[in-house]
């Protein structure tokens, strides 16, 4: 069966703009979970939702949001873009957490 | 509050050598326990979990990993390398609690494994 699907792969921005990520997660799963990659930080949390509602959320600015569709695919939107943004995002999902968590290759995004 | 220390930054070995790479971990509740792999330019794969039952936990690619609740550890091991699994590992936890324990994962810093010739 498919697997998690990130779109898209690479993404450069200006700092100060606005940028939506996708994620379709594997059918059936409910449960979707985004980290923040970078090489200072590694891979930090920053939001998790199971069936359209936020369920968990990490230590990130309210510029930082996501969302969740009734088919469990997934958005994050950062807005205002800063340098420090620029990282690997990557989505992760599951039928419904407890039984570990598939990730898709990451949207690469790059703030100048 | 969880958190997850991966002892080695950096681990070479020679192939077909056996390798551990050293993870432990803290929380104040029960966990479930994973290893993840990462090559260039991709995202995360599955080594293997632990969810319950027997501490020796055997995943994909030949790796093993046993959990230790008294140490608090979770290393993984493989008994002979190959060059292909040069790469970056990551060892994580998450509560096991149900809801919404589940879908934070923890991660450590991080081992890049070096397999030469």
């Amino acid at each position: 069966k498919a697997g998690v699907t990130q779109t898209p792969r690479y993404l450069i921005k200006t700092r100060g703009q606005q940028v939506t990520l996708s994620c379709s997660p594997i059918s059936g799963h409910r449960s979707v979970s985004w980290y923040q990659q970078t090489p200072g930080q590694g891979l930090q949390f920053l939001f998790e939702y199971f069936s359209e509602t936020q369920r968990n959320k990490g230590n990130f600015p309210g510029r930082f949001s996501g969302r969740q569709f009734s088919n469990s695919r997934s958005e994050m939107n950062v807005s205002t873009l800063e340098l420090g943004d620029s990282a690997l995002y990557l989505c992760a999902s599951s039928l419904a957490g407890e039984n570990g968590y598939t990730f898709g290759s990451g949207t690469r995004l790059t703030v100048v | 509050a969880q958190s997850v220390t991966q002892l080695d930054s950096q681990v070479p070995v020679f192939e077909e050598a056996p390798v551990e790479l050293r993870c432990n971990y803290s929380s104040s509740v029960s966990v479930y326990l994973f290893w993840y792999v990462q090559y260039p330019n991709q995202g995360l794969q599955l080594l293997l979990k632990y969810l319950s039952g027997s501490t020796l936990v055997k995943g994909i690619n030949g790796f093993e990993a046993e959990f230790n609740k008294s140490q608090t550890s979770f290393h993984l091991r493989k008994p002979s390398v190959h060059i292909s699994d040069t790469a970056e590992y990551f060892c994580a936890v998450s509560g096991n609690a149900g809801g919404t324990s589940y879908g934070k994962l923890t991660f450590g810093q991080g081992t890049i494994l070096t397999v030469h010739p």
